[in-house]
């Protein structure tokens, strides 16, 4: 148990559905990131939030919608996805903001099969 | 570019030892992360290097020589449950983690 939570764990959908991967950390941090993990391919990171803002958007298509109404929680909201972003959805966060060497605490991650 | 090196699969015994080397190139350098991740699991937090040397923690060591852009993690007295994998991240100039593909241990009794 690293004090972060994903649900679900497991998500299954069409391209034309919509639907939101949820992120909660008990660790009192400040910082929170989603990753998207492949098979034998590095961790890619998709947006970091400091203090509820956004700080990096690394080109993630629009499909993907972000929003962190709070530093607790984190959502990746998913619409009209695509076969290939079938991945493991990795939730993680630090203590500081950006410009730090704080460990990242990972979730287990949503396992999102698009269909 | 930035890259990070690390082999793809490696297999070894109960009860030995296995060192799992990273090679990286980043634009500038913040210290070098090792974590292991089980299979369905979070990724979690085994060491952080910035300084050259080891550092031993238990079972588990971690080395790093900035000049060389090298880093191993040792595991020693291997037991069936570091069956894992074992992500290495070094952090660059503007602290951002950049990854390996990570390295598949496989123990055998």
């Amino acid at each position: 148990e690293t004090g972060v939570t994903q649900t679900p764990r497991h998500l299954v959908m069409g391209m034309t559905n919509k639907k939101s991967l949820k992120c909660e950390q008990h660790l009192g941090h400040n910082a929170m990131y989603w990753y998207k993990q492949s098979a034998k391919k590095p961790l890619e990171l998709m947006f970091v939030y400091n203090f509820k803002e956004q700080t990096e958007n690394n080109s993630v298509p629009s499909r993907f919608s972000p929003e962190c109404p709070n530093s607790s929680h984190l959502f990746l909201h998913l619409h009209t996805l695509q076969p290939e972003d079938s991945a493991l959805y990795l939730c993680a966060s630090s203590q500081g903001t950006s410009g730090n060497t704080d460990t990242q605490y990972f979730g287990p991650g949503t396992r999102l099969t698009v269909l | 570019g930035q890259n990070i090196d690390q082999p793809t699969e490696m297999t070894a015994t109960e009860g030995a030892i296995v060192q799992i080397n990273c090679t990286y190139q980043t634009s500038g350098f913040n210290g070098l992360f090792w974590y292991q991740q089980h299979a369905g699991e979070a990724p979690t937090f085994l060491s952080y290097n910035v300084l050259d040397g080891l550092e031993e923690k238990g079972r588990f060591s971690s080395f790093l020589s900035r000049s060389k852009g090298y880093s191993y993690l040792l595991l020693k007295e291997l037991q069936m449950k570091d069956s894992a994998s074992y992500l290495c991240a070094a952090l660059d100039s503007n602290y951002q983690l950049i990854w390996g593909a990570g390295t598949k241990l496989i123990i055998k009794p």
